[in-house]
């Protein structure tokens, strides 16, 4: 079936510097897509999302890019703290209908900050 | 803290019993996921309850079941224990159903099936 799957399992980066995670997505039918933060012993926690008619979101610390022609979407932190080391996920899923109304996660990124 | 309560936090038990898992969503959440991560297969919906009735199902095995209650909070059962369904089972809540809001995750209960 189709999922959506990410390219790399860990990132190391240097506290200050940014950090961009990469997620692909298969389903074109998707239309809504987040990223979770997951820190060990928690569950997902829900930092930015981006609706399909969007290609880029900004939070505090944090922009989203969605390229829909490539299915491709990305997290990037800026500034990159201790306090982001995590796991984290894309997910995505149909809002507009056509399947469950659960998420569809990715494998999940495991971002390692450097001192 | 999301708002979200889970018990218990760990559950230890053996193959063929069966075990329940409770969940309180956030006050004024009407709609209650129910998803479980494993190392292998990662975090994958399971069900979806909305103000008591059953919404969408993802990848539920049949000996899995779960309910809503009237007072909203959501108890997922597990029979039949496997090896395999040693895994952290998350609940999430959010206000409305649909998957554009949304989702506040609970703390998740740790099941080893030994």
């Amino acid at each position: 079936g189709e999922s959506v799957g990410l390219h790399l399992p860990t990132l190391s980066v240097q506290e200050g510097d940014n950090s961009i995670i990469n997620c692909a997505y298969s389903n074109s039918a998707s239309d809504y897509f987040i990223w979770y933060k997951q820190e060990s012993g928690k569950g997902p926690q829900f930092i930015i999302d981006i609706r399909s008619n969007m290609d880029k979101r900004q939070g505090q610390r944090v922009t989203v890019l969605l390229n829909k022609t490539v299915k491709h979407l990305s997290l990037q932190i800026a500034a990159t703290q201790p306090g982001d080391s995590a796991v984290y996920f894309c997910a995505e899923s149909q809002s507009s209908g056509g399947g469950a109304d659960g998420l569809t996660f990715g494998k999940g990124t495991h971002l390692i900050i450097q001192p | 803290d999301s708002g979200v309560t889970q018990t218990p936090k760990h559950l230890i038990t053996a193959t063929g019993q069966r075990v329940t898992l409770r969940c309180s969503p956030r006050s004024g959440d009407l709609s209650v996921y129910w998803y479980q991560q494993s190392l292998d297969q990662g975090l994958q919906f399971l069900i979806q309850y909305y103000n008591g009735e059953e919404r969408a199902k993802g990848n539920i095995l049949e000996r899995f079941s779960a309910q809503q209650f009237p007072d909203l909070h959501s108890e997922l059962n597990l029979s039949s224990l496997e090896l395999g369904d040693s895994a952290l089972y998350f609940c999430a809540s959010s206000v409305d159903p649909s998957p554009d809001y949304e989702q506040y995750f609970g703390p998740g209960t740790r099941l080893t099936v030994t």
